[in-house]
């Protein structure tokens, strides 16, 4: 079964500071990967996604994120954050069931960007 | 823009009293998601749509039923709510094509009080 584990529930980090969220998966078959980040009261909105190909993956607002096999993981980063990044941050895998694909979310992690 | 719309944004009902939350897309996608997000939790999926195909979750309880009159529009129907059905509501669509995944692209959400 696939799974998704985001082992921070919060993390604050100042202005300007470079943020590693984690994220973990459990799968025994091709993975798909995703970042959403919520703001309050809103939607979810796609930060990037790993398909295949490149491991090393950029998305918007200036997030990246790696793919890594052999650790399981799919860490989102970004090398300076803003006030404006403050937001819930949820991981997902896609998996394939009753006809269409599926996300499990991980629990989110809560972005606390100080001044 | 395409986009996915939800309509109210904010819904308050009362105890025992029918409740029904809209969707509508412009994307053309041929998969519709509902989700239930709770505060601080991730969000879970109740049900989606395969065009006309109606997948209900195992765990969804039986209060919440859909309706996809056409590819556009979803209704989520709570037949009875409960005090633990207050949370935001999600909706999201997906464009599922042979053998390729696509990401979905969610809404703004309700978030739906019970009195």
């Amino acid at each position: 079964a696939q799974s998704v584990t985001q082992l921070d529930s919060q993390v604050p980090v100042f202005e300007e500071a470079p943020v590693e969220l984690r994220c973990n998966y459990s799968s025994s078959v091709s993975v798909y990967l995703f970042w959403y980040v919520q703001y309050p009261n809103q939607g979810l909105q796609l930060l990037l996604k790993y398909l295949s190909g490149s491991t090393l993956v950029k998305g918007i607002n200036g997030f990246e994120a790696e793919f890594n096999k052999s650790q399981t993981s799919f860490h989102l980063r970004k090398p300076s954050v803003h006030i404006s990044d403050t937001a819930e941050y949820f991981c997902a895998v896609s998996r394939f069931s009753s006809g269409t694909y599926k996300y499990i979310f991980g629990t989110g992690t809560r972005l606390k960007v100080l001044a | 823009d395409a986009m996915v719309i939800q309509n109210p944004r904010y819904q308050v009902t009362q105890f025992g009293k029918p409740v029904t939350l809209s969707c509508s897309q412009t994307l053309n996608h041929n998969v519709m998601y509902w989700y239930q997000q709770k505060s601080s939790q991730a969000p879970k999926l109740l049900f989606h749509y395969y065009d006309k195909d109606f997948n209900n979750e195992a765990d969804t309880p039986d209060n919440f039923q859909s309706r996809r009159p056409n590819t556009s529009f979803c209704f989520l129907d709570i037949r009875s709510p409960g005090l633990g059905d207050a949370a935001m509501y999600l909706c999201a669509t997906s464009a599922l094509t042979s053998g390729r995944i696509n990401e979905q692209f969610f809404g703004p959400g309700t978030r739906l009080t019970v009195l």
